[in-house]
């Protein structure tokens, strides 16, 4: 089975820190993704990647960056982290040859 | 307008009742549905494809009416173990993939 592993179930980091939310996936997938999910609101599109060192802007990049530079792991970089970037944080991986997505376990953030 | 929405209910049902969720896409140019199960404090896991012709995995069901922009999962003989969240996903092109934000069911003993 594919597997894709998050570093932290649970974080808490203060306001203006910079956080590093890592993910790798172990069944060499092109695509990578970064989601957030809150109550009412669903899933949202952080930033995507489909190659090594390739990143497109989700729907609410602003806050975050990310970095692919090995094909297995995806990260998510927040700049200074806010208070309103306290949510459940889903990395996802797919093949170009598979349309679904298999979801990390998640991290959940909290910024106090 | 949103991409994909669902009834966020919830659907409280007892154990053995069959039970339907319907989700609507609003971009007709949609090529792939899929439907995935949240649990509590957990990550979504692919529940099934929908194709275009239906298609049954045991208990489930799923269709998609393409004429009418939506696609539907239906549970028959529900169990306790069933629920969870039901997350509606719809895929436009490449890696433009689009969330419902859930749907709420509780199997009730």
């Amino acid at each position: 089975d594919v597997k894709v592993t998050q570093s932290s179930r649970y974080l808490v980091k203060r306001t203006g820190e910079k956080v590093f939310l890592e993910c790798v996936q172990d069944m060499d997938h092109e695509n990578m993704f970064w989601y957030r999910q809150d109550p009412g609101l669903g899933l949202r599109l952080i930033y995507f990647s489909y190659d090594v060192k390739m990143k497109e802007k989700g729907d609410i990049p602003e806050g975050y960056s990310v970095s692919r530079e090995k094909k297995e792991r995806f990260s998510l970089i927040l700049e200074s982290a806010s208070t309103n970037q306290t949510s459940m944080y889903l990395c996802a991986s797919r093949s170009h040859r598979v349309t679904g997505y298999t979801f990390g376990s998640g991290t959940r953030l909290t910024v106090v | 307008r949103k991409e994909v929405e669902q009834d966020p209910g919830p659907f409280n049902v007892p154990e053995g009742a069959t039970v339907a969720f319907n989700c609507t896409y609003s971009n007709s140019a949609s090529q792939s549905f899929f439907w995935y199960r949240q649990d509590c404090r957990k990550e979504p896991k692919l529940l099934m494809s929908v194709y275009s012709s239906g298609n049954e995995d045991g208990r489930f069901t799923a269709q998609l009416n393409r004429a009418s922009q939506y696609i539907s999962l239906l549970i028959r003989d529900s169990k306790l173990s069933d629920s969870a969240t039901y997350l509606c996903v719809v895929n436009v092109v490449g890696n433009q993939f689009y969330f419902g934000t859930g749907t709420s069911l509780t199997v009730i003993p």
